[in-house]
């Protein structure tokens, strides 16, 4: 069965340095893949989404995200940090038409 | 897109009671979905929920403890029944547009349900 699995449920970086936050999947068919956030005390926003029309995906915020067929990887990264990106990030899967998280990792972001 | 709006957006419950959200939707939608979030913990899906028919419950969750209703194609409820601490949680309604090749999911702000 599809699903995703996030390395590290807590990730600090400093203001003005890369975001990296790892995701690899588990699937036998490209899946579709989706990065959402979730602010302190809001709803979820998505990110951004693969589809399979381009492996580099772009999303909100300057966020982006590389689909690696190779690494079954879908990491979500950003050149530099702002304070307002602290948040709970979470990978999903599309599955049977019903949407699977992975557990969360959540940056903080140091001044 | 799509607009969610959820019922209440948090509440104190005694635990035995029970506690019925609402949600609605801005537009006709097939399929609605209700998750938990656990403090600290990721989005757990309860159930699907289609209009006219039984809710489809996932593993480790049962009707008799999460019953759900659908009554037309905008609107659900998630009860939570004979409530306990462990059903403190983050409660999510989420509904999905069909973009032809993949699916996009959409989500009401959540109901924060403390259990005393």
């Amino acid at each position: 069965a599809q699903s995703v699995t996030q390395l590290g449920s807590h990730v600090s970086v400093s203001e003005g340095a890369l975001v990296l936050l790892r995701c690899n999947y588990s699937s036998s068919v490209p899946p579709y893949l989706f990065w959402y956030v979730q602010y302190p005390n809001q709803g979820l926003q998505l990110l951004l989404k693969y589809t399979s029309a381009a492996t580099l995906v772009k999303g909100i915020n300057g966020f982006e995200a590389e689909f690696k067929k190779s690494e079954t990887s879908f990491h979500l990264t950003k050149p530099s940090a702002h304070m307002s990106d602290a948040a709970e990030y979470f990978c999903a899967v599309d599955r049977d038409d019903k949407i699977i998280f992975g557990k969360g990792t959540r940056l903080h972001i140091l001044p | 897109s799509a607009v969610i709006s959820q019922k209440p957006s948090r509440d104190i419950c005694q635990r035995g009671t029970s506690l019925t959200i609402q949600c609605q939707v801005d537009s006709q939608v097939t399929m609605m979905f209700w998750y938990r979030q656990q403090p600290g913990q990721s989005l757990t899906l309860i159930a699907t929920a289609n209009q006219g028919s039984e809710a489809t419950y996932e593993s480790g969750f049962v009707i008799d403890k999460f019953p759900i209703s659908r009554p037309n194609l905008t609107f659900s409820t998630l009860t939570v029944s004979n409530m306990s601490p462990e059903d403190s949680s983050i409660y999510l309604c989420s509904v999905e547009r069909d973009r032809g090749y993949h699916t996009e999911a959409f989500f009401g702000q959540g109901t924060r349900l403390t259990v005393v």
